[in-house]
């Protein structure tokens, strides 16, 4: 099945800081979701991007499905980003990354 | 917005009996999922589910596990004989077609 390896594992941002998370997939995908579980273990959709570029308030991501590889950006941090986010890439079933736990201070 | 339901959120339950899993997918999707998350791990796909038949399967779903789509709204996950390792997040899906919507889990603990 596809791998699909997210960095880094652990990220710790003040907040107010901008920080990017990187999803690395091994084959071509037909989609790419990205995630954030919430403190009460809530998968939210972020964004649905195969490919090209999305925005959604202080959100962002970018997928280059040729060099397999998406990111997502968050700037200006608050408090309430802190969870873990979730890269999924579909080949009609989710395959999840270990996720990058991101953790917001005040 | 609508989104997908499970009931109930937490499911306490002794090793060994049955439990039923409840999914309410969004009303006009076609494609409907369930995925496991043990505590501290990633999620794993168990079923898929397409025009009333599970069109694919993890390895985890073996015959302990099935699913059912009773009555056109709801989708269930039966677990027979329950152990400890099937302690959980379950979580179900539903898509129209491409991108996924997720409900809000239920946590199976098994004693």
């Amino acid at each position: 099945g596809i791998q699909v390896e997210q960095s880094p594992p652990d990220l710790i941002l003040q907040e107010g800081a901008n920080s990017t998370l990187r999803c690395n997939f091994s084959d071509s995908v037909n989609n790419l979701q990205w995630f954030h579980q919430n403190p009460w273990g809530q998968l939210i959709n972020l964004f649905y991007i195969p490919s090209g570029t999305k925005q959604n308030g202080r959100l962002s991501a970018t997928t280059v499905a040729t060099e397999r590889y998406s990111l997502l950006y968050i700037s200006s941090s608050q408090t309430t980003d802190s969870g873990v986010y979730f890269c999924a890439v579909n080949d009609y079933k989710l395959s999840f990354g270990a996720g990058t736990t991101v953790t917001v201070r005040a | 917005e609508p989104e997908v339901t499970q009931t109930p959120s937490h499911q306490v339950t002794q090793m060994g009996q049955e439990v039923i899993l409840r999914c309410v997918p969004i009303s006009n999707h076609l494609y409907f999922y369930w995925y496991r998350q043990i505590l501290g791990q990633k999620v794993e796909f168990l079923v898929s589910f397409y025009n009333n038949e599970i069109s694919e399967k993890s390895e985890i779903f073996d015959d302990q596990f099935s699913v059912e789509r009773p009555d056109g709204s709801n989708f269930t996950l039966k677990i027979r004989s329950t152990k400890l390792e099937d302690s959980a997040m379950y979580f179900c899906a539903s898509s129209p077609q491409d991108t996924q919507y997720f409900g809000p889990g239920t946590r199976l603990t098994v004693l």
